[in-house]
């Protein structure tokens, strides 16, 4: 089965630099990447997604970019304020074939913006 | 104008006993899921239901029992509720197998 993996599993930024978590996932049929956050005490929030079909998306101060053929994505949060700090989970899916949706997530990177 | 809601958001209660955790969704989605988040926060997939029908069923104790009555809702029913089964439960939804939107998840408590 798919297994992700994502690091660091904290990190602290200042204000106003950027934030970079990366994941690496196995299977290679894997073709949907979504990144959720989580606000403390709140369920997981869809923040962006690439399909594999895509190498690079962004979303105002957030982008992700996926690498097939090394079998790794990554999130990219520029000019960090403190409203950015959650946990972050990527998560991989055989989206659209016999796996119905199965997320397989990620570890989870605390993020922490200092002012 | 909640999308995914469950109830209750806490529920602490004594080993042995049996709960239900309540989920709704009114975004129109045709697929549902329980995923249970550890203390460590790592989310894992337990069942999902696409039109009432069950079409994921991960490795979980069958003391677990899901039942959606309807599209629009996606119950958990735990019997012989244990220690290891303290955590935060969370009910997503999705059409088909497209993006998945959480509810704010239920903290469950076993003394």
């Amino acid at each position: 089965g798919e297994n992700v993996e994502q690091h660091p599993s904290t990190l602290s930024v200042q204000e106003g630099d950027s934030a970079v978590i990366k994941c690496t996932y196995s299977d290679s049929a894997s073709n949907y990447f979504p990144w959720y956050k989580q606000e403390l005490g709140k369920g997981p929030q869809l923040i962006i997604d690439i399909r594999s079909n895509v190498g690079e998306k962004k979303d105002q101060r957030i982008a992700v970019t996926l690498n097939k053929t090394a079998k790794h994505f990554s999130l990219h949060i520029t000019e960090t304020q403190p409203e950015d700090s959650a946990v972050y989970f990527c998560a991989a899916s055989r989206r659209r074939t016999d796996s119905w949706g199965k997320l397989q997530f990620g570890a989870g990177t605390q993020v922490v913006v200092t002012p | 104008d909640t999308a995914v809601s469950q109830t209750p958001k806490y529920l602490v209660t004594q080993m042995g006993n049996d709960k239900s955790i309540k989920c709704e969704q009114n975004l129109g989605h045709d697929t549902m899921y329980w995923y249970k988040q550890d203390s460590k926060k790592f989310l894992k997939i337990m069942f999902s239901y696409n039109n009432k029908e069950l079409i994921i069923n991960e490795t979980v104790p069958n003391r677990f029992s899901p039942k959606s009555p309807d599209k629009a809702h996606l119950n958990l029913h735990i019997n012989s509720l244990e220690l290891g089964d303290s955590a935060v439960y969370f009910c997503a939804s999705s059409q088909e197998r497209d993006e998945q939107f959480f509810g704010p998840g239920t903290r469950l408590t076993v003394l």
